[in-house]
């Protein structure tokens, strides 16, 4: 079964930009969280999507948003940027099971973000 | 909220010995999941081992086990008989018990390399 896939891989912008990056998760999984991983601040919740819809939100502005579409991929958006903002960015996905406390979260290989 | 802590930046050990990594938390739930996670060069995020706040067993895979101790919110990691391959960067997370979600809380990450 193929992992969860980002892309792309690595991203170059400039201030004020804003960008895009997808997420596709393992086959048959509902749930996909991302993460922000920078020197300064490690490892960050940003969001967790489910059928559709943001089920967790972490601490960051409104610039950063996300979406899932009906297949489960996702994609994370980040609007105006800032330097702050050069990070790695990594999806997870798990597959949801109703009743359940715990289903394991499979990372992507993350997508390196600069921004200039 | 939870706070995850781990207090040794960077670690070493020869080949073929055995290391502890240390991890400590925060948190007023009584139920939660406690996870090493391992990010080699290569960044793909890989689950090592996972703990169940209610076990009063202390998880093992294979050459990984853990000590989980509740009442001192401690969470070391002991890795036996190091591998050149076991060189990465541990990170511990905290996740509490939830059946709508998932959200990781990282801790700032130890680098372990292992020395031939």
């Amino acid at each position: 079964k193929a992992g969860v896939t980002q892309t792309p891989r690595y991203l170059i912008k400039t201030r004020g930009q804003q960008v895009t990056l997808s997420c596709s998760p393992i086959s048959g999984h509902r749930s996909v969280s991302w993460y922000q991983q920078t020197p300064g601040q490690g490892l960050q919740f940003l969001f967790e999507y489910f059928s559709e819809t943001q089920r967790n939100k972490g601490n960051f502005p409104g610039r950063f948003s996300g979406r899932q579409f009906s297949n489960s991929r996702s994609e994370m958006n980040v609007s105006t940027l800032e330097l702050g903002d050069s990070a790695l960015y990594l999806c997870a996905s798990s597959f949801f099971t109703a009743g359940s406390s715990y289903n394991e979260q499979f990372f992507g290989p993350g997508t390196r973000l600069t921004v200039l | 909220a939870q706070t995850v802590t781990q207090s040794q930046p960077e670690m070493s050990v020869q080949e073929a010995e055995t290391v502890t990594l240390s991890c400590t938390y925060d948190t007023s739930e009584n139920n939660y999941y406690l996870f090493w996670y391992k990010q080699p060069p290569s960044r793909q995020m890989i689950l090592v081992i996972r703990q169940e706040a209610y076990k009063q067993q202390n998880a093992t895979e294979n050459r990984f086990s853990v000590n989980f101790q509740k009442a001192a919110k401690s969470f070391s990691l002991k890795i036996s008989d190091s591998q050149l391959g076991d060189t990465a960067m541990y990170f511990c997370a905290f996740e509490e018990f939830r059946t709508s979600g998932s959200r990781l809380t990282f801790g700032e990450g130890t680098q372990l390399t292992v020395n031939p």
